[in-house]
Order: structure tokens, then sequence, then C-alpha cells
């Protein structure tokens, strides 16, 4: 079964500081991944997606993710936090089945 | 375009009925799913479609019922409410597009209903 970890429920970082949050995909998932963000109350924002023609995507609002398949990882980053920056993000692999990580919050502190 | 629409944005049921979530798309997007979503718990796959007439389970579908007699049209019902159901739900509309070595894939969402069943 096709299956999406991510590491560390909770992340916090400095305004400015780097931000890297972790993805893990089974092998079983389809080249197809997706980083989405969720403001409190509202739905899910596509942030960036990968679909083979890149190893290192880049989204909106400065993230990127890069895309290693040795490692099975699709992690994202940010050079600066911002203030703005602070939801919570989902990773998600596969498609028609497409399948979430259980999400990781940030918190940026001032 | 409209996007992907769900109706409603708020419900709130009583245990043992049964009610309808409607989701409707208008970009002519072959694959359709129903999503939950629970804290700490991500997104979990109840059903999907990967066209009119084809509906398949997803992760957690007992409890609910899909049909899609339509490309449009992807309602998704609760046969008998259980508090274990109250939840915010989620539709999503997908593509593939292309023949190439990197299709074309996209995905969106719904802005959710948010259920509690009481």
């Amino acid at each position: 079964a096709q299956s999406v970890t991510q590491l560390g429920s909770h992340v916090s970082v400095s305004e400015g500081a780097l931000v890297l949050l972790r993805c893990n995909y089974s092998s079983s998932v389809p080249p197809y991944l997706f980083w989405y963000v969720q403001y409190p109350n509202q739905g899910l924002q596509l942030l960036l997606k990968y679909t083979s023609a890149a190893t290192l995507v880049k989204g909106i609002n400065g993230f990127e993710a890069e895309f290693k398949k040795s490692e099975t990882s699709f992690h994202l980053t940010k050079p600066s936090a911002h203030m703005s920056d602070a939801a919570e993000y989902f990773c998600a692999g596969g498609y028609q089945k497409v399948t979430f990580g259980t999400g990781t919050k940030l918190q940026v502190i001032p | 375009n409209a996007g992907v629409t769900q109706t409603p944005k708020f419900q709130v049921l009583k245990t043992g009925q049964s009610m309808t979530l409607q989701c409707a798309q208008d970009m002519n997007h072959e694959y359709m799913s129903w999503y939950r979503q629970d804290p700490g718990m991500g997104l979990r796959l109840i059903h999907y479609s990967v066209g009119a007439g084809i509906t398949d389970q997803g992760e957690v579908p007992n409890g609910y019922n899909v049909s899609r007699s339509t490309t449009e049209d992807f309602p998704l019902r609760l046969l008998s409410a259980a508090p274990s159901q109250t939840s915010v739900y989620f539709c999503a509309s997908s593509y593939l597009t292309g023949r190439s070595a990197y299709p074309d894939y996209g995905y969106t969402f719904g802005s959710g209903t948010r259920l509690t069943v009481v």
C-alpha cells in the first residue's frame, strides 16, 4: 500500500530562519507528489507539485521541494521564514488515489 | 470557472439521520475524490471515481456511499450518521493530461463541509 510520511507533527522556527519540512513516500507511490498548505479554518492550497520534469520544484510564497528518488523523499524548504508562513503543511502523493501525510504544523517565532 | 463546489458548508445531524454532501466541478475533470480530515490524521480518502459510472473505495469507506452518474457531480451519502463521522469533508477533482514522459497532473479541492453528528 502506498504511504506518505511526514516527520514531525510540529516544527518551530524563528522568523528569518530556514524552514525544512520532511516528507518521505513509499516506493509504491506513483511519482506525483504535492505539498499543500492549510491556514486555520480554510481549505487546502497547492504550494507545489512534482511531475517528473525536474527534481527541484519551485512553488508559491518562496517554497521549493527537491525530489530524491534514492531517498524516497520530497522535503519542503524555504530559505527565510515569515510570520505569514505559520500554517499546517501536508505532503501528498499519487494520482487518482492520492495519499496524504498526517500534516506538520509550522510555528514561526518572532 | 467555479472550480469545485461543495454544499453545504456546515451541517449538524442527529445520530441515525442520513444526508448527502454535494460536490460539483465544472472543469471536466475525469477523477473525483472524497476525503475526511480529522485532527492529527491528515486527510483520509473515503471514495474516489475515475470517471462517470466508476467508483472505488478508499481508506475509510464504511458508512459512506457514492455514485458518479455524470462527470460533474460526485455526491457523498451518509447512510446512518454516527458521532464518529464528525469531521471536515473535502471533495477534490483532478486530471492527468499528455502522453509525454512528464504528463501534467492537477488536483483541485473544494472549500470543505464541516459536519457535526450529535
